[in-house]
């Protein structure tokens, strides 16, 4: 059974920087084709790709996002962690991590999601 | 930026058939994949690769691609389908990005 959990802090403060771990359950980030990718959405508002890792330790970042993402794996522990620098106001949304096997294939398996409100 | 563009809103009575549209101009380079979200949960795929249907998901729910866009169909479309549908795609351009388009919201009158 594939499981995803998000956890991290609910509220950070404008300037700081968030910290996100997506740990998984039911699949290894080490099987060839296997890949993360972080997601958000602001409340009310259409979901927003940010960063995908790879099996083999490859990672894309948002275009728009790219100078404040940083997106690794610890494979031994079955976890993604996601930092973001700098948050504003406007990143209070809710993060995702999802699962993509393959290539060309879409995110089956999602977490939860954790709330994260950036305010003073 | 690559972007992809559907209708804010869908309406129709149960039992009806309902469309929703995703346009983008790398669409025909491109799958396109849907999800359906219902408030407070995550996202859940309903199609892949354009047309495919994942195990689980009523076959009620069906995709088609035509150039530029893509198409979520619903038909006979049940209360219980009422919720947000995103499509999904990816860039083109070389540099790897994936899109989601703003969102449909599906109202069942």
């Amino acid at each position: 059974q594939v499981t995803l959990k998000e956890s991290g802090p609910a509220l950070v403060k404008p300037t700081q920087t968030l910290t996100l771990t997506c740990t998984f359950s039911g699949f290894s980030l080490s099987t060839s084709g296997m890949r993360v990718s972080w997601i958000r959405q602001p409340p009310g508002k259409a979901l927003e790709w940010l960063a995908r890792i790879d099996w083999d330790d490859d990672k894309f970042y948002s275009t728009s996002l790219k100078t404040r993402l940083t997106i690794s794996k610890d494979t031994s522990k079955n976890q993604v962690v996601l930092t973001m620098t700098n948050m504003d106001p406007v990143d209070t949304a809710t993060y995702y991590c999802a699962r993509l096997y393959g290539s060309g294939k879409p995110y089956d398996y999602w977490g939860q999601g954790t709330l994260v409100t950036v305010s003073s | 930026s690559y972007e992809l563009t559907q209708p804010p809103s869908v309406s129709v009575s149960p039992g009806q058939t309902a469309r929703i549209t995703c346009s983008g101009d790398a669409l025909p380079k491109q799958y396109a994949y849907w999800y359906q979200q219902k408030p407070g949960q995550a996202p859940v795929l309903v199609i892949y690769k354009d047309s495919e249907r994942p195990s689980g998901i009523p076959e009620r729910f069906s995709g088609s691609s035509s150039g530029t866009t893509v198409t979520l169909t619903i038909s006979g479309v049940q209360a219980e389908d009422e919720a947000d549908y995103y499509c999904q795609s990816a860039d083109s351009s070389g540099t790897y990005s994936v899109v989601f388009g703003g969102g449909t919201t599906l109202t069942v009158l």
